[in-house]
């Protein structure tokens, strides 16, 4: 089983919707919750970080559910520009310092 | 002003040859990491390194071996290079290592396909 798991999608939706992500994480021990963005043949790029308490940017928030180990992002009023790959992003304490594990993303295509 | 700079973007090479990746950040950041994004889009962390000092070594072949001449570089050399090392390898960078809200910045990444 993969630390991180996302469905792949692609999440097809007309401009103007809104849509939901969801993730979900198998190792308890991860501290901290993060959602990237990707763009097509880009470096992937921090959306948001996910706080227990839930929180919001403009027309994007996430939630994160520790109890059931879930994670979820929500776009309203979807933009073309939105259209990239979503990375569900957990971090876990080593000895070392934080190691980021990353999901395989979420492709959403917005369409005019 | 690019954060954190690759090159080469493209690199297509034979099996059996040694290439190296470069990679620099401009940010001031203690720690930098090699991560690997396989035809399947999963990201991995390969190595990471603080002030110049290996810190993560994530099973990778001992083909891959990573350098750090300073802290604002952090170099990717691989030898005898196989057809399953294909793959997009980014670079990146964070403020340090704890911290955990540490944002990781990523380069560009280097598009290597063995032929």
């Amino acid at each position: 089983r993969k630390e991180v798991e996302q469905d792949p999608g692609p999440f097809n939706v007309p401009e103007g919707a809104t849509v939901a992500f969801n993730c979900t994480y198998s190792n308890s021990a991860s501290q901290s919750f993060f959602w990237y963005r990707q763009d097509c043949r880009k470096e992937p790029k921090l959306l948001m970080s996910v706080y227990s308490s839930g929180n919001e940017d403009g027309r994007f928030t996430a939630q994160l559910n520790r109890a059931s180990q879930y994670i979820s992002l929500l776009i309203r009023d979807s933009k073309l520009s939105d259209s990239a790959t979503y990375l569900c992003v957990v971090s876990r304490s080593m000895e070392y310092g934080n190691k980021l594990v990353f999901g395989a993303g979420t492709i959403l295509r917005v369409k005019s | 002003d690019t954060a954190v700079s690759q090159t080469p973007k493209y690199l297509v090479t034979q099996m059996g040859n040694d290439k190296s990746i470069k990679c620099e950040q401009n940010l001031g950041h203690d720690t930098m990491y090699w991560y690997k994004q396989d035809s399947k889009k999963f990201l991995k962390i390969m190595f990471s390194y603080n002030n110049k000092e290996l810190i993560i070594n994530e099973t990778v072949p001992n083909r891959f071996s990573p350098k750090s001449p300073d802290k604002a570089h952090l170099n990717l050399h691989i030898n005898s290079l196989e057809l399953g090392d294909s793959a997009v390898y980014f670079c990146a960078s964070s403020q340090d290592l704890g911290g955990p809200h540490n944002e990781q910045f990523f380069g560009p990444g280097t598009r290597l396909t063995v032929l």
